[in-house]
């Protein structure tokens, strides 16, 4: 089984300003990862994935995240955060193979001051 | 191409009742997934149905099922509605269930 750790349930930054969304999983197999946002009344957008290759990814809007094997982290990140930006994140977890069946992370607000 | 599509959108139902959601995936994706997300609990997964068979199943009674039609559309049920039961139901879709999942808007049940 798996289990995902995000460490911070808040985070407020200026905006303009870097942010870093920190998740951490736990698996005894290989793994695919995943960050989705939620914005108010809406489901899950996925933002970038993990399966294999690089672990340096690239998402939308200006997020990417690096997978560490070592440390079994998947942290979130952006240069330069906007308004727009404040939302839900979710960090998700699947064996490798299959994403199917996800196990998600409580969620990290990100609020985003001006 | 058209995304997930999930009707209806909101529901009120009384406890004891018992509720059907529907779930239309992306055109061509033969995999759909049922996920619940509270407040207390966050997002957890229900069930996953590929050419309709269920493929795999998350640790909800049996008051929960679902199913599968030959056009890939779900539908999800939930006989003797409790309280707890109260929720946003999202359903996400892929191309063949080893690739990444595209969520639908969701339907928010409250059950009073």
């Amino acid at each position: 089984a798996q289990s995902v750790t995000q460490l911070d349930s808040q985070v407020p930054v200026f905006e303009e300003a870097p942010v870093e969304l920190r998740c951490n999983y736990s698996s005894s197999v290989s793994v695919y990862l995943f960050w989705y946002v939620q914005y108010p009344n809406q489901g899950l957008q996925l933002l970038l994935k993990y399966l294999s290759g690089s672990t340096l990814v690239k998402g939308i809007n200006g997020f990417e995240a690096e997978f560490n094997k070592s440390q079994t982290s998947f942290h979130l990140r952006k240069p330069s955060v906007h308004i727009s930006d404040t939302a839900e994140y979710f960090c998700a977890v699947s064996r490798s193979g299959s994403a199917r069946q996800l196990t998600f992370g409580s969620g990290t607000q990100l609020t985003v001051l001006p | 191409k058209a995304g997930v599509t999930q009707t209806p959108r909101y529901l009120i139902k009384t406890r004891g009742q018992q509720v059907t959601l529907s779930c239309s995936p992306i055109s061509g994706h033969r995999s759909v997934s049922w996920y619940q997300q509270t407040p207390g609990q966050g997002l957890q997964f229900l069930f996953e149905y590929f050419s309709e068979t269920q493929r795999n199943k998350g640790n909800f009674p049996g008051r929960f099922s679902g199913r599968q039609f030959s056009n890939s559309r779900s539908e999800m049920n939930v006989s003797t509605l409790e309280l707890g039961d109260s929720a946003l139901y999202l359903c996400a879709s892929s191309a063949t269930g080893a690739d990444e999942q595209y969520f639908g808007p969701g339907t928010r049940l409250t059950v009073t």
